[in-house]
């Protein structure tokens, strides 16, 4: 059982948004700005997307956004295209418990 | 280009030992807190231990805290894992990553290596 609970799986087609949820405690997301997000194809290392909840690293597309109320947090994906399917892992920092990750979301695009 | 190979995988007994190394090229590894993270098999990401710019601060995972040791060698600019006491639950595929902060997050990846523990 991971730490931080996310959906198994979303979808969408082309062009659309969705938004992927990451659910923690005051312990982890809620109590620190120390939230990530990573997309990781099949058989490749994961890619930092979103870090401090909402900043994107040079090189992400601004389609991707990050935000977080209380315990949640979330990833939303505008404009979706084919090149976003994937997995999503959420992370946050939990202060002495080190980091803790979701347990991933896959995302389909339709 | 930042570039971060790992190595020293294998398959490995029960109560077994290994280590693991990270080579870092393109960029001041000196400058950067270094992190490991593993996955296993079709499952998600499991942060297991981080260590400060200077190599004095370490920080573990429960699950690995008095079996694995941390390390980094700037004149080598080699970041190390030493796996001791292994369990069939260690089996991973061990990422390691350069550190934004502290401890996270993780910017850059390496492309890991698969430890696997097996009698």
């Amino acid at each position: 059982q991971s730490a931080l609970t996310q959906p198994r799986s979303v979808s969408g087609s082309p062009g659309q948004s969705v938004t992927i949820s990451c659910t923690g405690t005051s312990s982890d997301v809620g109590g620190y700005d120390y939230v990530s997000w990573y997309q990781q194809h099949p058989g490749k290392a994961p890619q930092l997307m979103i870090r401090n909840v909402n900043r994107r690293p040079s090189g992400v597309p601004d389609r991707f956004s990050g935000s977080k109320s209380g315990n949640t947090a979330s990833l939303t994906i505008s404009g979706l295209q084919a090149e976003d399917e994937g997995d999503y892992y959420c992370s946050s920092y939990a202060g002495s418990n080190g980091v803790v990750f979701g347990g991933g979301t896959r995302l389909t695009v339709l | 280009e930042v570039r971060l190979l790992e190595s020293g995988g294998g398959l490995v007994q029960p109560g077994g030992s290994l280590r693991l190394s990270c080579a870092a090229s393109g960029f001041t590894f000196s400058s950067f807190a270094m992190s490991w993270v593993r996955q296993a098999p079709g499952k998600g990401l499991e942060w297991v231990s981080s260590i400060s710019i200077s190599g004095g601060n370490t920080y573990y995972a429960d699950s690995v805290k008095g079996r694995f040791t941390v390390s980094r060698d700037t004149s080598k600019s080699t970041l190390f894992l030493q796996l001791n006491s292994l369990r069939a639950e260690d089996t991973a595929v061990y990422y390691c990553a350069t550190v934004l902060g502290t401890v996270d997050p993780f910017e850059y990846w390496g492309q890991g290596t698969l430890v696997s523990v097996s009698s």
